[in-house]
């Protein structure tokens, strides 16, 4: 089975603290995803990567940033955390092409207080 | 640009009855692929099911059904005697064919539904 873990379920930081977030796949996948949900906005997708080193940007990507050094390990990085970021930050991953499903990891839910 | 809708924000229903969650979507692709996930309250999106813009055949799995009609842009879920394990938001998603017509491999997603089963 594909497993996609998240480094925290919960995580509170506060303003202005940098905050990583990290998320393993296990299945060697090529491309990997960062969203956030919100109630009422359903997902929306931040950064995607579709390859080690490459990006690109979703629909929300100002305020955060994304790493990804190994295929396996993508990174949300959010360099100045505000409260208008407390959402669930969702990490997917997916083989290559739109045609295939992506698996999506437990979630980490944010607070910045 | 391309758009899921999924007009019915909450659905309760009690245990037993049938369900079906509406989706509407728009894309200028000929080729595209459509998704239905579910969230249950742990909050791990689950993959249910896909189907290609040239795959008009209903599915039928177990209690699950999907009704794909390309004449009017829907994909539909239909839950048959619906159970409490059922309860959870319920995602239609699209993606389109290929970044150099214009679209991405990104998945657009509808808002959800969120499906209350009651004993």
């Amino acid at each position: 089975d594909v497993k996609v873990t998240q480094s925290s379920r919960y995580l509170v930081k506060r303003t202005g603290e940098k905050v990583f977030l990290e998320c393993v796949q296990d299945m060697d996948h090529e491309n990997m995803f960062w969203y956030r949900q919100d109630p009422g906005l359903g997902l929306r997708l931040i950064y995607f990567s579709y390859d080690v080193k490459m990006k690109e940007k979703g629909d929300i990507p100002e305020g955060y940033s994304v790493s990804r050094e190994k295929k396996e390990r993508f990174s949300l990085i959010l360099e100045s955390a505000s409260t208008n970021q407390t959402s669930m930050y969702l990490c997917a991953s997916r083989t290559g092409g739109p045609f295939y499903e992506q698996y999506f990891g437990p979630g980490t839910r944010l607070t910045v207080t | 640009a391309q758009k899921v809708t999924q007009a019915q924000t909450e659905i309760s229903v009690v245990e037993k009855e049938d369900v079906t969650l509406d989706c509407v979507y728009e894309t200028r692709d000929t080729t595209y692929y459509l998704f239905w996930y579910k969230q249950p309250p742990s909050g791990e999106l689950v993959f249910l099911i896909r189907r290609n813009s040239f795959d008009e055949q209903n599915e039928i799995s177990g209690r699950y059904s999907w009704n794909f009609q390309k004449s009017t842009s829907s994909f539909n879920f239909t839950i048959t005697a619906s159970q409490v394990v059922d309860s959870a938001v319920y995602f239609c998603a699209l993606s389109d064919e290929v970044p150099y017509q214009g679209g991405s491999e990104k998945l657009v997603f509808g808002k959800g539904t969120k499906l209350t089963v009651n004993p």
